[in-house]
């Protein structure tokens, strides 16, 4: 049961360059959502989604796309990489609307020089 | 704007001391208070808190909610360095997403 997986777990980018993270998910969850974790600051929200074809903005979503075509799968796209964005990025689902506990991805660790 | 907010930021201990950390929340249509304790990779969850007055346990952590005053604390005692991490709290509401705290991070020094 792999639960939530996210891939890749490191990447080193270029300033402007683009890349995608991936989330997947096996446990039929509705509610995905993808959070930045920098040193000081908690987890902030970036993109959430409740269901296949349903997206919305959190707390920072600028420079960040999303798009959830299918119940398992919810990537985040870096349109032109920033070096703010270096950051520790973490995926998470929700079984229930925010009144069950959030599964998380292990984590993937972006440096943008 | 929905908002969690935890004290201390920081806190550092001797093995054996009983610690408490604090979370306050302004969350629309509240319906959850959960806590995480992260270590070096991903948040792993400890409780989540949806009635006031109610405590939880699980070994020496304890939590408990008051919905009146908007707030949660985290009891931990007999502390161990296994104990040092961030602990997080994170509150759910209508809008369907967790709001996270800045975190509190814990070190138990032996």
């Amino acid at each position: 049961n792999a639960g939530v997986t996210q891939t890749p777990k490191f990447q080193v980018l270029k300033t402007g360059q683009s890349m995608t993270l991936q989330c997947a998910q096996d446990m039929n969850h509705e509610y995905m959502s993808w959070y930045r974790q920098d040193p000081g600051m908690g987890l902030r929200l970036i993109h959430y989604s409740v269901g296949a074809g349903i997206t919305d903005q959190g707390e920072v979503p600028n420079g960040y796309n999303v798009s959830r075509s299918t119940t398992e799968d919810f990537p985040l796209r870096l349109l032109s990489a920033a070096p703010s964005q270096t950051s520790v990025y973490f995926c998470a689902t929700l079984m229930a609307p925010a009144n069950t506990e959030a599964f998380f991805g292990q984590g993937t660790r972006l440096t943008v020089v | 704007e929905d908002k969690v907010v935890q004290s201390p930021l920081s806190l550092v201990v001797h093995e054996g001391d009983t610690v408490t950390l604090n979370c306050s929340y302004e969350v629309t249509n509240f319906r959850s208070l959960l806590w995480y304790k992260q270590e070096k990779k991903a948040p792993t969850f400890l409780f989540m808190l949806t009635s006031s007055g109610i405590e939880k346990k699980s070994g020496r952590l304890s939590s408990i909610l008051d919905k009146k005053e908007l707030f949660s604390i985290l009891n931990i005692t007999a502390t161990q360095t296994g104990d040092s991490a961030i602990y997080l709290c994170a509150g759910g509401g209508g809008s369907e997403k967790l709001v996270f705290g800045k975190g509190t991070k814990l070190t138990v020094n032996p």
